[in-house]
Parts: C-alpha cells; structure tokens; sequence
C-alpha cells in the first residue's frame, strides 16, 4: 500500500518568507507526527497528533512554528517569517493507533532551504 | 528526559567484515528500543524493534541488536558488510507516554570498502 507521502521533495525560498509543508500519512493512521533533521544530526521531534488536535506540540521551536491536522489525516506543517536557521528536512511520520508497539512509518522529508 | 547516545559519527568497513554499531540510551525506564536505516534522499526505515521479551532482536537485512538493561545499550551488529549497508543508521527511544514520540542519536554513517 502506499506509504507517507510529503509534499513539496524540495524547497528553496527567501528569508522572511512563509512556507507550508505537507504530510499524507498513511491511510487509517490516527496518530501523525512531525520531526525536523538538520545537517548532521538525527531527527529532532517537532508536534504530534492524534486525530485532529495537537496532543503534544513541546518540540515547536517558537511561535514561527505552526502545524494542523482540520481532517484528523493530511497534516500541514507551517512556518512563518522564515530564518536561515529553519534550514532542515522535515520528516513526517505516522503510526496505527492502538499499535502499542509504536512503529513509525517516515516518509521520504521534505528538505527546506532558506536563503 | 530519554537521550540516546551514539558512539561513531563514521563507521567504515570492509565488505564481509562485521559491522557493529554502538548505542547507549538513558531512561528512568524500560523503554522501547529502535534502529533506523535511511539512505541518501530516502526517509527513515526502521531496522528492527525491542519492546519485551527477547533481548536479542533479529531485524531486516541480516541485522540483530541485544538490549542489555545492565549496560544500557543496544548495539547493532551485522555478522558480514554488503555494500548495499551503505547508509546512516539511527538509534531512537521511545517515549512510553501517551504520544510515543521518537529521541534520537545523531546518527552513524557507515561505508563499505570493497
């Protein structure tokens, strides 16, 4: 079946600007989840949903950061007044609710480059 | 607070030697254990899992891990290095609270020499 997808693969935009990323998680997956991977490190956890609301969102670095989740599937992470700094791939991942086993299924990232 | 520590930004190997990967995790308790595969411009696949039971875990392409509560590890070893194991590999903890959230390593980069 088909796994998570992320949509843009690629951005590139200008400091200052605002950018949305999106996540198709896997059908049925309830709970969803967003990292973010800068260079050289491992991924950092960013907000987590479960359903529709933001169960645990203690990883937004700031209030630039914002992510929703309207229909409790598709998933847009938002970033306002873009830094330099923001520069990173940001990976979604879902998992099965009730799965207390807890696998994650990434999907390929989508990588944000801000001049 | 989880934290996982992995020894070895880079790994490199022979083809047909072991690959061993090391990870350390603290945790005021038992928690869950992975190790995540990605390769260039790929997303995060995972390896293999602990949870209970069997300290010693098989996962996919010839891999295996032990956890070993004493020492708070859980290396990844691979007996013989294919090129194919080209690729950065993640140890990860999870959170055994309702989110289930992922802390990870910062991850090994292992090469394979013909």
């Amino acid at each position: 079946g088909a796994g998570v997808s992320q949509t843009p693969s690629n951005k590139v935009t200008e400091k200052g600007k605002y950018v949305e990323l999106r996540c198709d998680p896997i059908s049925g997956h309830t709970a969803l989840y967003w990292y973010r991977q800068s260079l050289g490190q491992g991924p950092e956890f960013l907000i987590y949903f479960q359903g529709t609301g933001a169960a645990d969102d203690s990883g937004l670095p700031n209030d630039r950061f914002f992510a929703v989740r309207p229909e409790g599937s598709v998933s847009t992470l938002k970033i306002q007044r873009t830094e330099r700094g923001d520069s990173a791939v940001y990976l979604c991942a879902s998992r099965l609710a009730g799965d207390s086993y807890n696998e994650q299924f990434f999907g390929p990232g989508t990588r944000l480059t801000v001049l | 607070a989880q934290s996982v520590t992995q020894l070895g930004s880079h790994v490199s190997v022979s083809e047909g030697a072991l690959v061993l990967l090391r990870c350390n995790y603290s945790s005021s308790v038992p928690p869950y254990l992975f190790w995540y595969v990605q390769y260039p411009n790929q997303g995060l696949q995972l390896l293999l899992k602990y949870t209970t039971g069997a300290t010693l875990v098989k996962g996919i392409n010839g891999f295996e891990a032990e956890f070993k509560k004493s020492e708070t590890s859980f290396h990844l070893t691979k007996p013989s290095a294919h090129m194919s194991d080209a690729a950065e590999y993640f140890c990860a903890v999870s959170d055994l609270g309702n989110d289930y959230k992922l802390s990870f390593g910062a991850g090994t980069t292992v090469t394979v020499r013909a």
